[in-house]
C-alpha cells in the first residue's frame, strides 16, 4: 500500500529563517511526486511535480528536491505570506489514477 | 489558468436529505475527482471519473454516488446525508499526461445536522 508521511506536523519560523519540510514515501514505482500549498478554508494550490531522484524545482522562495525515499521542500528567507499548509502526494506507476496524500505540514511565519 | 469551480462554499443540510455537490472545470480535462478532507486524516478520494459516464470508486465510496454526463461537469451525490459526512469536499481535475497534477476547486464545507 502506498504511504506518504510528512514531518513536522507544524513548524513556526521567524521571518527570514530558512528551513525544510520533509515528505517520506513508500510507493510501488513512482510516476510523480506533487507538492501543494493550502490556505485555510481553500482548496490546494499546485506547486511542483517531481518525477525522478535528483530532480529539483524552484519557485520564488521554495525549492523542492527528490530522492528515492523522500522529498524536501526548502523554504529560503520565508515571509509571512508563505504561511500555509503544505501537502505532498504521490502517484504510482501502476494501478488506478489516484494520488495518495500526506496529512501536511502547517507552516507559520512570524513577522 | 485552470479553473475549477464548485457550486457552494458552505452548505448546511439535515440528516436524511439528498445532497448534490456540483463541480465544473473549464480546461477540457479528461479526469475529475472528488475528495473529502478531515483534520488528521488528510485528503481521501471518494470517486473519480476518467471519461464521460465512466467512474471508479476511490478509498471511501460508501454513502456516495457520482454522475458525469458532460466532460466539464462532475457531481457528487449523498443519497441520505448523515452527520459523519460533515466535512470539506474538494473537487479536482487533471489532464491524462505524465505530470498528472490535479487542480483543485475552492471546496464546499458541508455540515449535516
Amino acid at each position: 500500500e502506498d504511504q506518504v508521511t510528512q514531518s513536522p506536523e507544524a513548524l513556526r519560523l521567524q521571518e527570514g529563517e530558512s528551513s525544510s519540510l520533509n515528505c517520506s514515501y513508500t510507493v510501488s514505482g513512482l510516476r510523480g511526486l506533487f507538492w501543494y500549498r493550502q490556505d485555510p478554508g481553500k482548496g490546494p494550490e499546485f506547486l511542483f511535480t517531481l518525477y525522478s531522484a535528483g530532480e529539483e524545482k524552484e519557485k520564488e522562495r521554495l525549492k523542492a528536491t527528490l530522492t528515492k525515499k523522500e522529498s524536501f521542500l526548502h523554504i529560503t528567507a520565508p515571509k509571512p505570506e508563505d504561511s500555509a499548509t503544505y501537502l505532498c502526494a504521490v502517484r504510482p506507476n501502476f494501478g488506478n489514477e489516484k494520488l495518495t496524500f500526506g496529512t501536511g505540514t502547517r507552516l507559520t511565519i512570524i513577522p | 489558468d485552470v479553473k475549477v469551480t464548485q457550486s457552494s462554499r458552505y452548505l448546511v443540510k439535515r440528516t436524511g436529505e439528498k445532497v448534490f455537490l456540483e463541480c465544473v472545470q473549464d480546461m477540457d480535462h479528461e479526469n475529475m475527482f472528488w475528495y473529502r478532507q478531515d483534520p488528521g486524516l488528510g485528503l481521501r478520494l471518494i470517486y473519480f471519473s476518467y471519461d464521460v459516464k465512466m467512474k471508479e470508486k476511490g478509498d471511501i465510496p460508501e454513502g456516495y454516488s457520482v454522475s458525469r454526463e458532460k466532460k466539464e461537469r462532475f457531481s457528487l451525490i449523498l443519497e441520505s446525508a448523515s452527520t459523519n459526512q460533515t466535512s470539506m469536499y474538494l473537487c479536482a481535475s487533471s489532464r491524462e499526461q505524465r505530470g498528472y497534477e490535479q487542480y483543485f476547486g475552492p471546496g464546499t464545507r458541508l455540515t449535516v445536522t
